[in-house]
């Protein structure tokens, strides 16, 4: 099993549509959780942190489940600028960040 | 603010060839540095990451160095390319572990 996975997609949704990305971790122990957006050819560059609480940043909502292990991502009123790819990043309890594979969006007008 | 740099932005290089990749960082101290690499269409893959000056921990076996000689550079080597070298190459820091991690824009290598 790998110690993070997300669902490649794509998500083709239209503007205006909310979405919702999961992503589930195999490491109980894991720490600190985060989502990244990649556009095409670009580095990742960080979306949000996810805290225990659940976080929201405008149209961004993130919630952490550790129960059954996974992080989500809800993407409200879709914009053509959120096609992306999101990847999600977990820290277990080594000094490296797991990342994700990433789900990629692509939203229509 | 802190700012990473990478260079040069693309690369081409026959097989074969030496290379070397710079990291650098502005605005912060001792920080957590790390290498990745991305095949095309791929995830990211952990190479190399340091927790201070010429200490490297390697993640995965293959023809490829890293060195850090100051506290906020961070040097991708190898002797000789290998096709499967090509890649977008991304260096990245973190405040410690636990954090946030921040890429730089990143190398993209093609070996001929």
């Amino acid at each position: 099993r790998k110690e993070v996975e997300q669902d490649p997609g794509p998500f083709n949704v239209p503007e205006g549509a909310t979405v919702a990305f999961n992503c589930t971790y195999s490491n109980s122990a894991s720490q600190s959780f985060f989502w990244y957006r990649q556009d095409c050819r670009k580095e990742p560059k960080l979306l949000m942190s996810v805290y225990s609480s659940g976080n929201e940043d405008g149209r961004f909502t993130a919630q952490l489940n550790r129960a059954s292990q996974y992080i989500s991502l809800l993407i409200r009123d879709s914009k053509l600028s959120d096609s992306a790819t999101y990847l999600c990043a977990v820290w277990g309890n080594t000094d490296k960040l797991i990342f994700g594979t990433g789900t990629r969006l692509q939203v229509f007008p | 603010s802190q700012t990473i740099h990478q260079w040069p932005a693309t690369l081409v290089q026959p097989v074969g060839s030496p290379l070397s990749l710079e990291c650098t960082v502005e605005g912060t101290s001792n920080p957590n540095l790390y290498w990745y690499r991305q095949a095309a269409g791929r995830g990211l893959q952990l190479l190399f990451y340091s927790v201070g000056i010429g200490q490297i921990s390697s993640e995965v076996p293959q023809n490829l160095s890293a060195s850090r000689p100051q506290d906020r550079q961070f040097i991708l080597s190898s002797k000789k390319l290998l096709l499967s070298d090509s890649g977008f190459y991304l260096c990245a820091w973190s405040r410690g572990t636990l954090g946030e991690q921040y890429f730089g824009p990143g190398t993209r290598l093609t070996v001929t």
